[in-house]
């Protein structure tokens, strides 16, 4: 069974940074593109990060570029976002999902579909 | 930027209904659609990918159709545990974004 479980959030000041984390289990994670994705309180989702299943690529929307940085470490079957100058338009719940529902074998560079959520961690910007 | 707008807001309907959601893409997306369900405290959950193949473990009375602009999200006859808020998300362009969602709720 897939499974993707965050951690790392909490109450933040603006202008520092957070590391999350989120460990996947019950899949080869080495074989699939990653995302992050968020949600405001209230409010709909916003997709923030994609890192490819090899590392090589790495994407951003405008909205976070150059203040969030999406990794991954094989060996550990761990997915990160370092979040810098972060603001507190970035207070939200963060989800790693899991691209699919195919493998790097048919979409190289991810479908951008997200088909494994985790059940996400609170980061809370504020003074 | 694609934009989606999903209607209605909110549908008000009972157990045994069918529901209809929409989704319209402000340009052309082909197929490159997908459609999600959130219910409150838990992650979303894919129900249909490229328009209308339904995902792994989704019950068969969920089914997408569309093309082009104009999606449909159908729940032929609704079940108590369907009620809970749904997204549209396309592929087709950078950046990938998801519509506002619609709000199913009991009447």
């Amino acid at each position: 069974q897939v499974q993707l479980v965050e951690s790392g959030g909490g109450v933040v000041q603006p202008g520092r940074s957070l590391r999350l984390s989120c460990v996947a289990s019950g899949f080869t994670f080495s074989n699939y593109a990653m995302h992050w994705v968020r949600q405001a309180p209230g409010k709909g989702l916003e997709w923030v990060a994609i890192i490819s299943y090899d590392e090589r690529h790495k994407y951003y929307p405008d909205s976070v570029k150059g203040r969030l940085t999406i990794s991954r470490d094989t060996s550990r079957n761990t997915l990160y976002l370092q979040m810098d100058s972060l603001r507190v338009e970035d207070t939200a719940v963060y989800y790693c999902a899991r691209d699919g529902p195919w493998d790097y074998s048919r979409h190289p560079q991810g479908t951008y579909y997200f088909d494994w959520w985790g059940q996400g961690t609170l980061v809370t910007v504020s003074s | 930027e694609i934009v989606l707008t999903q209607s209605p807001a909110t549908l008000s309907l009972s157990p045994g209904e069918r529901g209809t959601l929409s989704c319209r893409a402000s340009q052309t997306i082909s197929t490159y659609l997908a459609w999600y369900q959130q219910k409150p405290g838990q992650a979303p959950r894919l129900l249909i990918f490229d328009a209308s193949n339904r995902a792994t473990g989704i019950p068969a009375r969920f089914s997408g159709s569309g093309s082009g602009t104009d999606f449909t999200l159908t729940i032929s006859s609704l079940e108590p545990e369907d009620f809970a808020v749904y997204y549209c998300q396309h592929r087709s362009s950078w950046p990938p974004c998801f519509g506002q969602g619609t709000k199913l709720e009991i009447k």
